[in-house]
């Protein structure tokens, strides 16, 4: 069972195009993470958000942590074929789970 | 930012040997360190956590037996699947944080494909 839930799983689109990718929980999270995989590689940090409602930026990416802390989203504007990676969310109050992943796909 | 290393980063053996996977913290203490497992298209699933000094807490299903976690310096924690059958094989991960409490963050090892013939 997922405590975390990423939507949506898969998404293909063209460079230029803007996408946002959402992670739901049930749970109250004291901090929630966004990592990118490449294939065959560990997970890289991208952001780490704490306080409820906070939203935070790192370039073309968004991130905002719900106010109840317990989903975030992440917003890309205008992707490139560089930002093609599985994204995934993680949170956890003594560990780290992680949801199911978004694979994006940016076509040139 | 901090960094994790592990070794090997492929490894293949046969069915029925043992196999260790080190994962170091370079850069800083890891008080608690994560292994989780990964099979292909799917996401992370977290295996066990090891605080240094004590035994690991594994998650339901994974059997402490098969899956041996030594976390005895602050900088290592190794994991050794032993009589590896070839569903064992998988990307396996380590992760390392500094603290025992959540809200720390954590910080990912390259990872080690295990491949088991």
């Amino acid at each position: 069972t997922q405590l975390l839930e990423q939507s949506p799983q898969f998404l293909s689109i063209q460079e230029g195009e803007n996408l946002t990718v959402y992670c739901n929980s049930s749970s109250v999270f004291s901090s929630l993470q966004w990592y990118r995989q490449e294939p065959g590689e560990g997970p890289v940090l991208l952001v780490t958000v704490v306080t409820g409602g906070e939203v935070k930026k790192l370039k073309r990416l968004t991130f905002q942590f719900g106010d109840a802390r317990k989903d975030s989203s992440l917003h890309i504007t205008a992707a490139q074929p560089g930002d093609t990676g599985l994204y995934l969310c993680a949170g956890g109050n003594n560990d780290m789970r992680f949801g199911a992943g978004t694979r994006l796909t940016v076509k040139p | 930012g901090a960094v994790v290393s592990q070794h090997p980063s492929r490894v293949i053996c046969k069915s029925g040997t043992s196999v260790k996977i080190e994962c170091r913290s370079l850069d800083f203490q890891a008080t608690t360190m994560f292994w989780y497992r990964q099979f292909p298209k799917q996401s992370l699933m977290l295996m066990a956590t090891s605080n240094e000094g004590s035994k690991a807490t594994y998650e339901q299903g994974v059997e402490k037996d098969k899956f041996l976690i030594n976390h005895a310096s602050l900088t290592l924690s190794t994991l050794t699947v032993t009589s590896a059958h070839p569903e064992d094989s998988s990307f396996y991960i380590c992760s390392a944080r500094s603290g025992r409490e959540g809200g720390e963050t954590q910080y990912f090892g390259p990872g080690t494909r295990l491949l088991v013939l």
